[in-house]
Formats: structure tokens, sequence, C-alpha cells
């Protein structure tokens, strides 16, 4: 299984540009980089998923170099409620169907007014 | 649509008895993932299953407890006899398992063993 590793915290401020780095070394040809969010008390929640180069949706934007050994997650213009635990994954929960998803420690984010 | 349902929301027990936690996967769905949340340890996935059936339970901490996937709808995690280390939050998820790494949590139980 591929291990992840992201920084335990980080500061912004409302407005600003957050970039979260997740460096995952060992991935392999068949996994997935997916990104969930946690709120307190409550369960995780998916943001963003891709394989290669960058995906966009509403929520945020999932960059990928091509070997893929990082992603990082961009969330623009953050507000108060983005404040959350941040988690990178990798893995292949469904194709290949032996594997499992394991979370890291996360990414505690903290958006200052 | 209904996401993943978890019963009980909270639950306070005293050491020694047993804690039944119930989950509702998402229709449709083929797997069914247990984590369980504390501080120390963070999110750590316990089991899951893949058309009911165990696929990986090396994450189970000990023969206290047991999770069953009697049909696609259903879902247990027993803790027999309970201990006060096993207070944490208990998250049950699924997956359609052809997304890739999409999960959907329910909103966990709150376990607490006095």
């Amino acid at each position: 299984l591929a291990k992840t590793t992201q920084p335990i915290s980080m500061d912004s401020y409302e407005g600003q540009e957050v970039n979260i780095t997740c460096s995952h070394n060992n991935i392999a040809t068949n996994d997935y980089i997916t990104w969930y969010q946690q709120f307190p008390s409550q369960g995780p929640r998916f943001i963003i998923q891709g394989y290669k180069t960058k995906v966009t949706n509403e929520v945020a934007s999932l960059f990928i170099p091509a070997d893929r050994k990082s992603s990082t997650l961009s969330l623009p213009r953050v507000s108060l409620s983005d404040t959350a635990v941040y988690y990178c994954l990798v893995g292949d929960a469904g194709y290949n169907q032996g594997g499992k998803l394991i979370f890291g420690q996360g990414t505690e984010l903290s958006v200052k007014p | 649509d209904a996401g993943v349902i978890q019963s009980p929301r909270h639950e306070v027990t005293e050491m020694g008895q047993e804690v039944t936690l119930r989950c509702k996967p998402i229709s449709g769905h083929d797997y069914l993932f247990w984590y369980r949340q504390t501080m120390m340890r963070g999110l750590e996935l316990l089991i899951y299953f893949n058309n009911n059936v165990p696929i990986d339970d090396s994450g189970m901490p000990e023969d206290r407890f047991s999770a069953k996937m009697p049909n696609a709808s259903f879902s247990t995690l027993k803790i027999q006899p309970s201990e006060p280390r096993d207070s944490a939050v208990y998250f049950c998820a699924s997956s359609p398992g052809t997304d890739g790494n999409t999960i959907y949590f329910g909103e966990g139980s709150w376990l607490t063993v006095v």
C-alpha cells in the first residue's frame, strides 16, 4: 500500500488560496489519488480524485505531476467554513478488488478571519 | 437519496458490556468499511467487506471485536466485552467499487465505555 505524507497543520486567512501537498513515492500503477475533508463531529467527505495531470471541480483542484509521486490539493479563496482536516489517500478500492483505503494523519487546516 | 445510516449515534456503556453498532450502506454499493477514529490513532480501517464477504480484517484490534454482514443492506460491529480503551467514534462507509476511491461515510457512532 502506498504511504502518504502530508503536513500536519496549515494556517490561512479568508480569501487566500491554499495548497496542500501530499507525497506518495511508492504509488502503484493502478492507484488513484483521492482527497477527503472532515469537519469536527462528522465523517470524512469526498472532495476530489485524480489519476494524472489536473482535475478540477466546484470545490477544489488537484494537480498531479507526471511521475505521480506527489499531488497538490488547491482550495481557491478559502472561507472560515473550510476549516477542517484534509486527508490524502492513495489506493485502488474498486477495480483491483483487493485494495483498501488507508487514511493517514491528515492536514488540519485552520482558516482565520 | 439516503446516505450511509449508522446507529446508535451515541452510546455510553459500562466496561464489560456488549456493544453492537449497526450500519446500513447505500443501496447498490458493493463495498462496506468499518473505521475507528481516536485522537491518538487517527482514522483506522478495522475491516472491509466486498459483496457481503469479509476481505480484510487485519485492522480488527483483538478477538473482542467482530463484524458481520448478513446481507447487502446491513452490517454490525460488535465489541464483547467492551473496555474503556474502545471509546472512539466508529464510522461505517460504503463504496460502489467502480469509481476509484470514492467512499461515502456515515455520521459515526460515538462510543464511550466507562
